[in-house]
């Protein structure tokens, strides 16, 4: 099945920095989502984006699906963006339409 | 987008019991899934459940341990069996046409 690997596994920032968070892929992919998960355990979307740019806010994602990978950026980090990130992809459709995660990079940003 | 719900939020249970979850979503999706993530741990699928057939259940899950009712397209329960301590986990459901999204979880401790 397909892998996916993400970069780096923990990563600790002082309140107001910049980060970026990186997920490679195995294989093609028809879904990537980037995935939130909250000290309480609820797993926020955050974006949907097999390819191309997006923007939310302080956060942005950027995949460039010909060289399986993508990036999440944060950018003036705040202690409520600590928490988990989780990459998930998608190579299948109907009944093969699951997604496989990542192990997910532990963010702490620290006041 | 679609909204999901899960009941109970959190249950602690004895050893050899079970526990049935419920998993509803505000509109009709035609496949759900259900995960399991073990502490400090990535989000393993357990089965993806189909409305009017049998789930499909990934290797190492069995349905006599995780039987999954699908009876419509707005609904699903996921039941784990004769409960050891092992089985300790946050159990979730996702579903949704191209974006997949999340319930709360349900944070089972078995004793």
């Amino acid at each position: 099945g397909i892998q996916v690997e993400q970069s780096p596994p923990d990563l600790i920032l002082q309140e107001g920095a910049n980060s970026t968070l990186r997920c490679n892929f195995s294989d093609s992919v028809n879904n990537l989502q980037w995935f939130h998960q909250n000290p309480w355990g609820q797993l926020i979307n955050l974006f949907y984006i097999p390819s191309g740019t997006k923007q939310n806010g302080r956060l942005s994602a950027t995949t460039v699906a010909t060289e399986r990978y993508s990036l999440l950026y944060i950018s003036s980090s705040q202690t409520t963006d600590s928490g988990v990130y989780f990459c998930a992809v998608r190579d299948g459709t109907g009944a093969n339409s699951k997604l496989t995660f990542g192990k997910g990079i532990t963010l702490s940003v620290r006041p | 987008s679609a909204v999901i719900s899960q009941k109970p939020s959190r249950d602690i249970c004895q050893r050899g019991t079970s526990l049935t979850i419920q998993c509803q979503v505000d509109s009709q999706v035609t496949m759900m899934f259900w995960y399991r993530q073990q502490p400090g741990q990535s989000l393993t699928l357990i089965a993806t459940a189909n409305q009017g057939s049998e789930a499909t259940y990934e290797s190492g899950f069995v349905i006599d341990k995780f039987p999954i009712s699908r009876p419509n397209l707005t609904f699903s329960t996921l039941t784990v069996s004769n409960l050891s301590p092992e089985d300790s986990s946050i159990y979730l459901c996702s579903g949704g046409p191209d974006t997949q999204y999340f319930g709360p979880g349900t944070r089972l401790t078995v004793l």
